[in-house]
């Protein structure tokens, strides 16, 4: 059984330009969590989605930022413009389902931004 | 708003020596709480999950502890090697609103000298 998988596992990106993060979450799991880690910051919650629904984007910045979690394909977390502050680490998770699961964690995607 | 704090920031040990992580929480409200393991450039990996119920978790040399009013839990690391060189994260997921998400520390860094 595969777990989380995410890629790219490296992204580069010029300051303006687009940013595609992909999350296939694991076998069996139907939820996805995407997570921010900052330089020198701790994981930070941004979005919490079901097949074809957002439950919670609490976290997500209000623009540039969106995600998506189709019925078929991965989970994508898109970033429109992007700037230098948004260069971290971005984790995707999936569960079971939610409360008392565990969330199992990708490999992560590190997005740099020139 | 659920706090999550870790404390030492960083700590090295010589090998062989048990050591204990200290984690705590502001808000007692929990549903669980994870330790995990993060080594640099990597992903997550899920150490030990502690449900609200539980007083403790053990997984070979580790062991986890709750005390879910005080708001504290503790990782125990027994017989400490050079492969546990990493950074430990603690998690909680909090009752009511959010609590789809994990809420994390900055980590503590361990460093185990051959």
């Amino acid at each position: 059984n595969a777990g989380v998988m995410q890629n790219p596992r490296h992204l580069v990106r010029r300051r303006g330009q687009e940013a595609r993060l992909r999350c296939s979450p694991m076998k069996g799991h139907s939820h996805v969590y995407w997570y921010r880690q900052l330089p020198e910051e701790g994981l930070k919650f941004m979005v919490y989605l079901q097949k074809e629904n957002i439950i919670d984007e609490s976290g997500m910045p209000k623009e540039r930022f969106s995600a998506e979690f189709p019925k078929e394909g991965p989970s994508i977390l898109r970033i429109q413009q992007v700037v230098r502050g948004d260069s971290a680490a971005y984790f995707c998770a999936s569960s079971p389902r939610d409360r008392e699961e565990e969330q199992f964690f990708g490999p992560g995607t590190r997005l740099t931004v020139l | 708003k659920q706090e999550v704090t870790q404390i030492p920031a960083a700590l090295s040990v010589p090998e062989g020596e048990n050591l204990v992580l200290n984690c705590s929480f502001t808000d007692s409200a929990i549903y669980n709480l994870q330790w995990f393991r993060q080594d640099p450039g990597k992903g997550l990996t899920s150490l030990l999950l502690i449900q609200s119920s539980q007083r403790e978790q053990t997984s070979g040399r580790l062991n986890a502890s709750l005390d879910k009013s005080s708001g504290r839990s503790t990782l125990y690391i027994a017989a400490s090697q050079p492969g546990d060189s990493a950074t430990y994260l603690c998690a909680v997921r909090s009752v009511g609103a959010g609590s789809y998400q994990l809420t994390f520390g900055k980590g503590t860094k361990l460093s185990v000298i051959p």
